[in-house]
């Protein structure tokens, strides 16, 4: 597709649910990153993929946060047993290799956990 | 560690008159930086960026930026604003070796008619 593509987004859930939030990155773009911005905030780091390969999850805020891309394209958040806290704007992006290379952002997926 | 301060949590600007939305980073080395927008419920637009060589960088929408290595810093101007320029703005910089953006906080930006 044209831009980054994120599923879905709105999200609401119960605390205690699992979610999963989907991103369809730019076709052939190798770096994948996954930010959280909460109300009024600016987007917090949480994980970045290089291809299949995370390479840094030093942002993840607990165990309850996991994320993959098993096949170096679509990557998948999942969070289990959703707490209050965790409702955010959570924001893919993805960009070329290399570190001066643009990082573009999805529309973000609304989660809210009531 | 790398950081980004944006001073301002709010600038009010009539339509017309220059604007500047201050933006002050901290990382060891050479940084890249970089200016996004965001609109209500929107994600994050990409507007300018500063990899190398000349200090004044132009972007989307008429806006520029200009990189000052001395002050680190790299304010976000334009020198007409328009009532739709009115959005968040977040500047923010990754560090030669980093892998990922650290954002400010962001600024937002009123234009008035």
């Amino acid at each position: 597709g044209a831009g980054v593509s994120q599923s879905p987004r709105y999200k609401v859930a119960k605390r205690g649910q699992d979610v999963a939030l989907r991103c369809d990155p730019i076709s052939g773009h190798v770096s994948l990153f996954w930010y959280q911005q909460a109300l009024g905030q600016g987007p917090e780091f949480l994980t970045y993929f290089q291809n299949e390969a995370q390479l840094d999850k030093s942002g993840l805020p607990s165990d309850r946060f996991f994320a993959e891309r098993p096949e170096g394209s679509v990557s998948t958040l999942k969070i289990q047993r959703t707490q209050q806290e965790d409702s955010a704007v959570y924001l893919c992006a993805s960009s070329p290799r290399g570190a001066g290379n643009t990082i573009y952002f999805g529309e973000g997926s609304w989660l809210t956990v009531v | 560690a790398q950081s980004v301060a944006q001073p301002e949590d709010q600038v009010n600007v009539a339509e017309g008159n220059p604007l500047t939305v201050k933006c002050t980073y901290s990382v060891s080395g050479n940084p890249y930086l970089f200016w996004y927008v965001q609109y209500p419920n929107r994600g994050l637009q990409f507007l300018l960026k500063y990899i190398t060589g000349d200090n004044l960088v132009k972007g989307s929408y008429g806006f520029e930026a200009e990189f000052n290595k001395s002050q680190t810093s790299f304010h976000l101007k334009k020198p007409s604003a328009l009532v739709s320029d009115s959005a968040l703005y977040f500047c923010a910089v990754r560090g030669r070796g980093y892998s990922t953006l650290t954002f400010g906080k962001g600024t937002m930006l009123l234009v008035s008619p």
